[in-house]
């Protein structure tokens, strides 16, 4: 199995301050066939089902603000939110698709500063 | 767009093999573009994927479950299912239907749209 470790485990920032978060895979999520990283992010606010906010590492779903943006290849990943507003406290995962098992990060938990 | 919506028995006792059901609507089951998926979540705690099953009943399995899962399709009533046998405490969770996005000759990709949950207890 690709064991994804996400860092911090929680994180406090200043509201419009930027907000980093990391995540590590333990092999490559980078086809070289397609060279596209299967790798997407999550946010799950307080009681309510997780929602995808990027896919193959960097591509924003529809609807989800830009100030959130995803980076990196390979192994290791960061998603970037560039100026935090208070709706965005919540958990954040990061999820590899490049097997099965398909597998999350343990998440990390975003606070207002 | 898709809109999932799980059923299921709230609370079953050890050792019985509940089943939940996965209502799609928005869309049909039978899309050559989706497979469809189960993840759990334990009160407090991360995500796990259950599996994932095509309209066609192709399906991937988490091997760490993969003994004790069961998933099923039903497209005549646009759903699919899960039954959960032998459970314990440790199947307490807040279960999440899911769909996604599927090329063919590939492996369906990430998670693109989730119901809101069901959790089932598991409790004497």
């Amino acid at each position: 199995d690709i064991v994804m470790t996400q860092s911090p485990d929680s994180l406090a920032v200043s509201l419009g301050e930027r907000a980093t978060i990391n995540c590590k895979s333990s092999q490559t999520v980078l086809y070289s066939s397609d060279n596209k990283n299967y790798l997407a992010w999550y946010q799950q606010k307080a009681g309510q089902p997780p929602k995808m906010l990027i896919y193959w590492a960097s591509t924003r779903e529809s609807g989800v603000p830009d100030r959130f943006s995803g980076s990196g290849s390979g192994t290791d990943f960061t998603l970037t939110i560039s100026s935090l507003q208070a709706e965005d406290v919540a958990v954040y995962y990061c999820q590899q698709y490049y097997s099965d098992p398909y597998t999350f990060g343990q998440g990390t938990k975003l606070e207002i500063k | 767009q898709l809109q999932l919506q799980e059923s299921g028995p709230g609370l079953v006792r050890p050792s019985e093999t509940p089943s939940l059901t996965c209502t799609v609507s928005g869309g049909s089951i039978s899309s050559s573009s989706y497979y469809w998926g189960w993840i759990r979540q334990p009160p407090g705690k991360g995500l796990e994927w259950i599996g994932s099953i095509y309209y066609s009943g192709s399906t991937y399995y988490n091997p760490s479950l993969k003994s004790r899962v069961t998933i099923s399709v039903d497209t005549s009533k646009n759903q699919f299912s899960l039954k959960l046998s032998s459970v314990t405490a440790a199947d307490t969770a807040v279960y999440y239907c899911v769909s996604q996005p599927y090329t063919s000759g590939e492996k369906p990709y990430y998670f693109d749209y989730w119901g809101q949950g069901t959790l089932v207890t598991v409790s004497s």
